[in-house]
């Protein structure tokens, strides 16, 4: 089984600030990792994922995740806050065959103060 | 990239009709599709998995002939509420498994009201 523990439902940072959402996992096997990011009343748009390899990812508009298997976590970061970030944010993970489906966190509002 | 094309985006519709969701693969073959219903102010929870040619599985305390799934083709993923009532409101999402990718991609969700 897999699950997603996303801590603290709601961050607020100033803008040019440093953005940190944090994420752990528990996953029975190796997993996939993803952030996604959500606007209201939008779909899911893909930050990132770690599947294999480099454990530094980077991803788009700036953000990036490091997967540390020690820690089981993948908190993501940004160096500096821009006020169109302001969005709810998404950690999941999946398993690595075909068929298994995505597993949410709760979710994480990421508020940006002028 | 892949893209998913989810139809309606939005809809209301009355007590007790019925209301079909299309999830439309453009550019691959989705031989896998989820959907997950979302709360307001909460997060994404898988209702069933659906492959291409045989029946979906549900998950728990997903009434299967409520929410209806056919996935006929490699391409397209329906999702048919039936009988809705108000507590069925929600934002129903499609995720589609890129076979050849790996991926999962999103459809851009329907809102659904029932008045």
């Amino acid at each position: 089984a897999q699950s997603v523990t996303q801590l603290g439902s709601h961050v607020s940072v100033s803008e040019g600030a440093l953005v940190l959402l944090r994420c752990n996992y528990s996953s029975s096997v190796p997993p996939y990792l993803f952030w996604y990011v959500q606007y209201p009343n939008q779909g899911l748009q893909l930050l990132l994922k770690y599947t294999t390899g480099a454990t530094l990812v980077k991803g788009i508009n700036g953000f990036e995740a490091e997967f540390k298997k020690s820690e089981t976590s993948f908190h993501l970061t940004k160096p500096s806050a821009h006020m169109s970030d302001a969005a709810e944010y998404f950690c999941a993970v999946s398993g690595r065959s075909g068929n298994t489906p995505l597993v949410f966190g709760k979710g994480t509002r990421l508020s940006v103060i002028a | 990239g892949a893209v998913v094309s989810q139809h309606p985006s939005r809809v209301i519709c009355k007590s007790g009709t019925s209301v079909k969701i299309e999830c439309r693969s453009l550019d691959f073959q989705a031989t896998t599709m989820f959907w997950y219903r979302q709360f307001p102010k909460q997060s994404l929870m898988l209702m069933a998995t659906s492959n291409e040619g045989s029946k979906a599985t549900y998950e728990q305390g997903v009434e299967k002939d409520k929410f209806l799934i056919n996935h006929a083709s490699l391409t397209l993923s329906t999702l048919t509420v039936t009988s809705a009532h108000p507590e069925d409101s929600s934002f129903y999402i499609c995720s589609a498994r890129d076979r050849d990718r790996g991926g999962y991609t999103f459809g851009s969700g329907t809102r659904l009201t029932v008045v």
